[in-house]
C-alpha cells in the first residue's frame, strides 16, 4: 500500500508558483520523499528527492517539514508544460522498504 | 539525468504467443529493477522486484510463471509475457534503480493482445 495522501487535482495558472502538498505521517527514519511526475503515456520523470532538508533544483524545490509528516513540491514558474500527475513516494535505500510504490498522485493541471 | 532505455516502445500480438521487453540502463549500474503495469487513467502497479542476479521477488496476485524476468546483469532486466491474452493488454512500465538510491523510468511498452 502506498503511505502517501495527495490531492487528487490541483490548478494552477501558468507563470504561478505550483505546490503540491503530500502527507506521509508513517515515514521511517530512514526513507526518503521523492517525487516524480508523469505526462499522459509516458514514463515517470523524476524530478527531486529529499531526506530531511529542503532541496531545490532546476526542476523544483522540495521542502519537508520538521517531523518529516508532510512535504510540498513546490514548481516555482509553472508552465503548460507542467501538465501532468505528480506522485510523492516514499521509499528507504535498500532492502524490503526501498519499492517505489505509487498511490493515486495529483493531477496538476497548468492553465493560461 | 540518468537515462532508462525501455523496447519495444508498443507491441502488438496474438494471443497466446509470448512478448518479452527489455529494460536497459545505459549510465548506470542498476542493482535493482523494478517492473509495473498501468491500466488507463490509473496509478502504476508494481509486479515485481529483481536483483542482479537473483530471482525476482513478485507481488501478491502477480503470476511469476506469467510474468518471467530477467535480470542478467546490472545494466539489463527483461520481462517477458508468456502466453498473452487480451486481458494482458496494458502499459507496462520498468525503473532502475542504482545504488544512489533514485529510481529512473523507461518510456514504457503499450502492450496490445488481440
Amino acid at each position: 500500500d502506498a503511505k502517501t495522501t495527495q490531492p487528487p487535482s490541483m490548478d494552477c495558472a501558468e507563470g504561478r508558483a505550483a505546490n503540491l502538498p503530500c502527507n506521509h505521517s508513517t515515514i521511517s527514519g530512514n526513507e526518503y520523499v521523492y517525487w516524480y511526475r508523469q505526462i499522459h503515456s509516458q514514463g515517470p520523470q523524476y524530478i527531486i528527492h529529499g531526506l530531511k532538508n529542503n532541496e531545490t533544483n532546476e526542476m523544483a524545490s522540495l521542502i519537508i517539514t520538521e517531523d518529516r509528516k508532510s512535504s510540498t513540491l513546490i514548481l516555482p514558474h509553472a508552465t503548460l508544460r507542467d501538465t501532468a500527475v505528480y506522485y510523492c513516494i516514499v521509499s528507504a535505500l535498500t532492502g524490503t522498504a526501498s519499492k517505489l510504490t505509487f498511490g493515486t498522485g495529483t493531477r496538476l493541471q497548468v492553465t493560461l | 539525468g540518468a537515462v532508462v532505455s525501455q523496447h519495444p516502445s508498443r507491441v502488438i500480438c496474438k494471443s497466446g504467443t509470448s512478448v518479452k521487453i527489455e529494460c536497459r540502463s545505459l549510465d548506470f549500474q542498476a542493482t535493482t529493477m523494478f517492473w509495473y503495469r498501468q491500466f488507463p487513467k490509473k496509478s502504476l502497479m508494481l509486479m515485481a522486484t529483481s536483483n542482479e542476479g537473483s530471482k525476482a521477488t513478485y507481488e501478491q496476485g502477480v503470476e511469476k510463471d506469467k510474468f518471467l524476468i530477467n535480470h542478467a546483469s546490472l545494466t539489463l532486466s527483461t520481462l517477458t509475457v508468456t502466453s498473452a491474452h487480451p486481458e494482458d493488454s496494458s502499459f507496462y512500465i520498468c525503473s532502475a534503480r542504482g545504488v544512489g538510491g533514485t529510481g529512473f523510468f523507461g518510456s514504457g511498452t503499450q502492450l496490445s493482445v488481440l
